[in-house]
């Protein structure tokens, strides 16, 4: 079955401690992303990559990091998580093309996110 | 900066009626993409438009793409309580970025 899978689903954690959220697909898509989702702010992407060792930042790029070392995995990575950070995180992957930009992206299904 | 703006943010309506949702922006897009997205789910791709003015059809769903790129529209026909959910529309700008740009949307109910 074609998915995007992410891990944890569900984190509480304190402030400071560092931590990682998994994303994985198994379509062999080139783009992947990262999305923060909170109340009243719609979907705001973090950071995507385009193939391996290929990222760029997204609109809230700020106390996070990602790395690219497998097409199919696209880790997010918090190094010192802080209470605002707090937030329903998405994965998505699709196909890319430089022209057009019109491809579907599959979402994870999230992983809640608790900072205190 | 929100660049794409969604009108309503809240809709709540009965069965049967009709409603249109609306994705406004002062930039210009490549392509709109229209998702829904249900509680405890990530967001599912509903079309995409490309060319200004195109408009698609989904069953009673129709999306239209403004002439100028810079704006969207999703309008519902004979709404039914299966619609309810959180509507977002998602473009890429067309300035060399590969960033997707995704609305504020907009949290439809249906009442039966």
């Amino acid at each position: 079955e074609a998915q995007v899978t992410q891990n944890p689903r569900y984190l509480i954690t304190v402030t400071g401690k560092k931590l990682t959220v998994t994303c994985s697909q198994n379509m062999n898509h080139e783009y992947m992303s990262w999305y923060r989702q909170d109340p009243g702010l719609g979907l705001r992407q973090i950071y995507y990559s385009m193939n391996v060792e290929v990222t760029d930042k997204g609109d809230v790029p700020e106390g996070y990091k990602v790395s690219r070392k497998e097409k199919r995995n696209f880790p997010l990575i918090l190094e010192s998580p802080s209470p605002n950070q707090t937030s329903l995180y998405f994965c998505a992957s699709s196909l890319f093309k430089r022209q057009g930009s019109y491809n579907e992206q599959f979402f994870g299904p999230g992983t809640r996110l608790t900072v205190l | 900066t929100q660049l794409l703006e969604q009108s309503p943010q809240f809709l709540s309506i009965q069965e049967g009626e009709n409603l249109t949702v609306y994705c406004n922006s002062s930039s210009v897009f490549s392509s709109l993409q229209w998702y829904r997205q249900e509680p405890g789910e990530g967001p599912v791709l509903l079309v995409t438009v490309v060319t200004g003015g195109e408009v698609k059809k989904l069953k009673r769903l129709t999306f239209q793409f403004g002439d100028a790129r810079k704006d969207s529209s999703l309008h519902i026909t004979a709404a039914q309580p299966g619609d309810t959910g959180l509507y977002l529309c998602a473009g890429r700008l067309t300035s060399g970025t590969y960033k997707y740009i995704f609305g504020t949307g907009t949290r439809l109910k249906v009442l039966a």
